[in-house]
């Protein structure tokens, strides 16, 4: 079967880093995407990777090993606006994205 | 440039109900998308269309139907409303598949089935 793991929930404080990881067994792989969703609202995209290495943009970081089935989102300098869940979902052999069930993060002053 | 809206926001049904949600983009999109996202899951795929007048099933399509007439509409229908069916639905489009499947998403309709 396909899965996603991510960690449930995770606690930071606000002007720290906080890495969330993904790991992934899925049939296929097209890539690895990350949203992020506000509680009550819709996702929106942060970044997609489909080869090896980091991606930076801006204070959020992306990196992902495909050998190791493995994504991790880097959030730095961390906003109180920043509290949200956070979604990886990876884009399987038939381009269907498979999604995780998202890692809410709880940023306290 | 309104990107993804759904009708409606909220929605309470009674068992053995039926009822219509509507989805709009006005980004030109190809594909569309119908997902429900239920508390401890991720976001699971309904039903999906690749054009106008297409569709397929998605991993959840049990109890729901579809219809893409006009580019810019997909409309999800339920026959028969069942408890099981009290979710968040959220529809989305993109532009295309793979890599250029960044998925853009409407606000969401909370619908309880009583």
């Amino acid at each position: 079967g396909q899965n996603i793991d991510q960690p449930t929930e995770m606690t930071a404080t606000e002007g720290a880093i906080v890495q969330i990881n993904c790991t992934y067994q899925t049939s296929g792989f097209n890539g690895l995407f990350w949203y992020q969703q506000h509680a009550g609202e819709a996702p929106t995209f942060l970044s997609y990777n489909v080869l090896d290495g980091l991606e930076e943009k801006g204070r959020f970081s992306s990196f992902l090993s495909r050998s190791k089935g493995y994504s991790y989102l880097l959030l730095k300098e961390l906003q109180m606006k920043d509290s949200a869940s956070y979604l990886c979902a990876v884009l399987d052999s038939n381009y269907q994205l498979i999604w995780g069930a998202g890692t809410k993060l709880i940023i306290k002053p | 440039n309104a990107g993804v809206t759904q009708t409606p926001k909220f929605r309470v049904l009674k068992t053995g109900q039926s009822m219509t949600l509507l989805c709009a983009q006005d980004m030109n999109h190809e594909y569309m998308y119908w997902y429900r996202q239920d508390p401890g899951m991720g976001l699971r795929l309904i039903h999906y269309s690749v054009g106008e007048g297409t569709t397929a099933k998605g991993e959840v399509p049990d109890g729901y139907n579809v219809s893409r007439l006009k580019k810019q509409n997909f409309l999800l229908g339920l026959e028969s409303a069942a408890p099981s069916q009290t979710s968040v639905y959220f529809c989305a489009s993109s532009s295309g598949s793979g890599e250029y499947n960044e998925q853009f998403f409407g606000p969401g309709t909370r619908l309880t089935v009583l």
